[in-house]
């Protein structure tokens, strides 16, 4: 399979715990990005990066978050101090370059539940 | 701040008949629409693209059609086949930046 693949597929925490998820890109993809979707809303932006570094931060995404992509590969995307709100399908996309049609492939998703 | 809208949640169509999915968006920087489908478990798929040079792009069975005068796109699925039920969602993003803007989506359920 060489589509995007997210890690874990399903976190349960409790809150105030810290997690970390991973998302490994399509090999040849240099942009990857980071969205969070809640029922009934469609994907939000959270960040995204062009080979290691990190070009964009939405306002969405507080300081308890922080997300890295070290070698520009794969991407961890961490969230400190978990709170109940912050229960999300968290999707990961990506992409090379700008091409014409811009297009984003999406991973399925780390589901997390703060209890 | 709701920059694009798909303010039916849900359509039901006959299998061969057509779909007609609707979206309106706010920003006027936006100079690119997508459109994605999302089967339960899964991540958003690409379906069509189109720039805002454009007023029409057909790919098999879909065409989306854009009117920027009215901030309007749609997608239209003929005929219309029961393995396109699925969530679809409008997105749109403005020049300079690779975000995507999503519609909050339309369920679209196919019966034979």
């Amino acid at each position: 399979d060489t589509g995007v693949s997210q890690d874990p597929r399903h976190k349960i925490t409790k809150r105030g715990q810290n997690v970390t998820f991973r998302c490994d890109p399509i090999s040849e993809h240099n942009r990857l990005y980071w969205y969070r979707q809640t029922l009934g809303q469609g994907p939000e932006f959270l960040t995204y990066f062009q080979n290691e570094a990190q070009l964009e931060k939405s306002r969405l995404l507080s300081d308890r978050f922080s997300a890295e992509r070290p070698k520009g590969s794969f991407s961890t995307l961490e969230i400190q101090r978990t709170e109940q709100g912050d229960s999300a399908m968290y999707l990961c996309a990506s992409s090379f370059g700008r091409l014409a049609v811009n297009e984003q492939f999406f991973g399925p998703g780390t589901r997390l539940t703060v209890l | 701040d709701q920059q694009v809208k798909q303010n039916s949640p849900s359509l039901s169509v006959q299998e061969g008949r057509i779909s007609i999915l609707n979206c309106d968006y706010t920003n006027s920087m936006f100079d690119y629409f997508l459109w994605y489908k999302k089967y339960p478990a899964e991540g958003p798929t690409f379906l069509i693209s189109i720039s805002s040079i454009k007023d029409k792009n057909e790919d098999g069975r879909f065409t989306v059609f854009l009117n920027k005068s009215a901030k309007h796109l749609s997608l239209h699925i003929v005929p219309s086949q029961p393995g396109d039920s699925a969530v679809y969602f409008c997105a749109a993003s403005a020049g300079g930046t690779d975000k995507l803007i999503f519609g909050t989506g339309t369920r679209l359920q196919v019966f034979p």
